[in-house]
């Protein structure tokens, strides 16, 4: 069974920096993309960021770039997201989310979401 | 960036009716457009990708259709467990784009 831990949340500071983890089990997490969601509080959801399964290639939404980077350890099963000089429009619960299928055709269908992990930033 | 609109954005409804939700995409996504349900305080749950592909273990009462720019998602007998809220994705090109969630409320 697939399972998506998400860990590293807090309260930081505005311009501050946190790091958030996401241990991944029940798949062959080298085989797959892999993304973080976001969803601010009572708003709906935003793509943030996705990795190829080898780290070869990550792609970013325009609000993050040069500010959160995503990372991944295949011989952990781990997915990262290290947030720098944080914003208070960045507070939301971010979800670490792995795509339906592992084929280099496969579209980017969300079938599997963590439980989210909540950031606030806020003085 | 691909724009997905959603209509409508609130609806109330009785368990039992038909309730149907619309995507409109700013330019056309041909059928690489997914659904998702999700409940307060939970993660999102994939329902439909392809437009019409009815994901695993969800009930065939959810059904999809479009391409291009205009997609449905129909639920044709509502029940209890069905009030949440729906969000679009599509998933033709980056940056990923969602539309902004129906919820889907009990009258």
């Amino acid at each position: 069974e697939v399972h998506l831990v998400e860990s590293g949340g807090g309260l930081v500071q505005p311009g501050g920096s946190l790091r958030l983890s996401c241990a991944a089990s029940g798949f062959t997490f080298g085989t797959f993309w892999m993304s973080w969601v976001r969803q601010a509080p009572g708003m709906g959801l935003e793509w943030v960021a996705s990795i190829k399964p080898d780290g070869g290639e990550k792609l970013y939404v325009d609000a993050v770039k040069g500010r959160l980077t995503i990372s991944r350890d295949n011989a952990r099963n781990s997915l990262y997201l290290q947030m720098n000089s944080l914003r208070a429009d960045d507070t939301a619960v971010y979800y670490c989310a792995r795509l339906l299928c592992s084929a280099s055709t496969c579209s980017t269908i969300y079938a599997y979401w963590g439980q989210g992990t909540l950031v606030t930033v806020s003085s | 960036d691909i724009q997905l609109t959603q209509s409508p954005s609130f609806l109330s409804a009785s368990v039992g009716d038909r309730v149907t939700i619309t995507c409109r995409a700013s330019q056309g996504v041909r059928s690489y457009l997914v659904w998702y349900q999700q409940k307060p305080g939970k993660a999102p749950n994939l329902l439909m990708y392809s437009a019409s592909t009815l994901q695993n273990g969800v009930p065939s009462r959810f059904s999809g259709s479009g391409s291009g720019t205009e997609f449905t998602l129909t639920i044709s007998s509502l029940q209890p467990e069905d009030f949440a809220t729906y969000y679009c994705q599509q998933a033709k090109s980056y940056p990923i784009t969602f539309g902004q969630g129906t919820r889907l409320e009990i009258k």
